[in-house]
């Protein structure tokens, strides 16, 4: 069964970090672009960063960018996105996207993991 | 950023009705244009891809149509497990955005 696993959300202090994971399965991982959106409380989908296959190219939303690094571990089937200097604003449910081939759109979520900021 | 606006935000209608959702582009995006419908504690699930085509498993009464800024989504007879937020998304530019959803309740 193709699927992705979100991990590491939680509680967390204005200015404090988390690292979210995404395993994947069921598929070849390291053949496919992958991307984070999130969701706050009751708010749309907003679009937060992307990784190309091999892991060498990244693009961010302005809202993270310098805050969040995006990466991936091929081997492992892992993707991973690094929140550093968080903010209230920034709290939302974290989903990991599959980028189709070749329609550009995300075919596969993930459950999502939830990360609140609040002191 | 590419813009995209929805109408309306939300809608009520009844089952067996046909329901026509509107997403409107800031600039054009030829047809990148894809959508998606998530029910309340889920992820979203991908409907409608490069402005028309119809995902794999999703039934038929769902449909998509339009190119450049606008774009329409049908749903031709809703059914009850259709009442869910929608929500397009632009696939043009290197940062997607999504529309700001569209909630369907029933009448």
């Amino acid at each position: 069964e193709v699927q992705l696993v979100e991990s590491g959300g939680g509680l967390v202090q204005p200015g404090g970090s988390l690292r979210l994971s995404c395993a994947a399965s069921g598929f070849t991982f390291s053949s496919y672009w992958m991307h984070w959106v999130r969701q706050a409380p009751g708010k749309g989908l907003v679009w937060v960063s992307r990784i190309n296959s091999d892991g060498s190219s990244t693009s961010y939303a302005d809202s993270v960018k310098g805050r969040f690094t995006i990466s991936r571990d091929n081997a492992k089937n892992t993707l991973y996105l690094q929140m550093n200097s968080l903010r209230a604003e920034d709290t939302a449910v974290y989903y990991c996207a599959r980028v189709s081939i070749p329609n550009d759109a995300f075919d596969i979520w993930g459950q999502g993991t939830m990360v609140t900021v609040s002191s | 950023d590419i813009q995209m606006t929805q109408s309306p935000s939300s809608l009520s209608a009844s089952v067996g009705d046909r329901v026509t959702i509107t997403c409107r582009a800031s600039q054009s995006i030829s047809s990148y244009l894809n959508w998606y419908q998530q029910k309340p504690g889920k992820a979203p699930k991908l409907l409608i891809y490069a402005a028309s085509s119809l995902q794999s498993g999703v039934p038929s009464r769902f449909s998509g149509s339009g190119s450049g800024t606008d774009f329409t989504l049908t749903i031709s007879s809703l059914q009850p497990e259709d009442f869910a937020t929608y929500y397009c998304q632009q696939s043009y530019s290197t940062s997607p955005t999504f529309g700001q959803g569209t909630r369907l309740e029933i009448k």
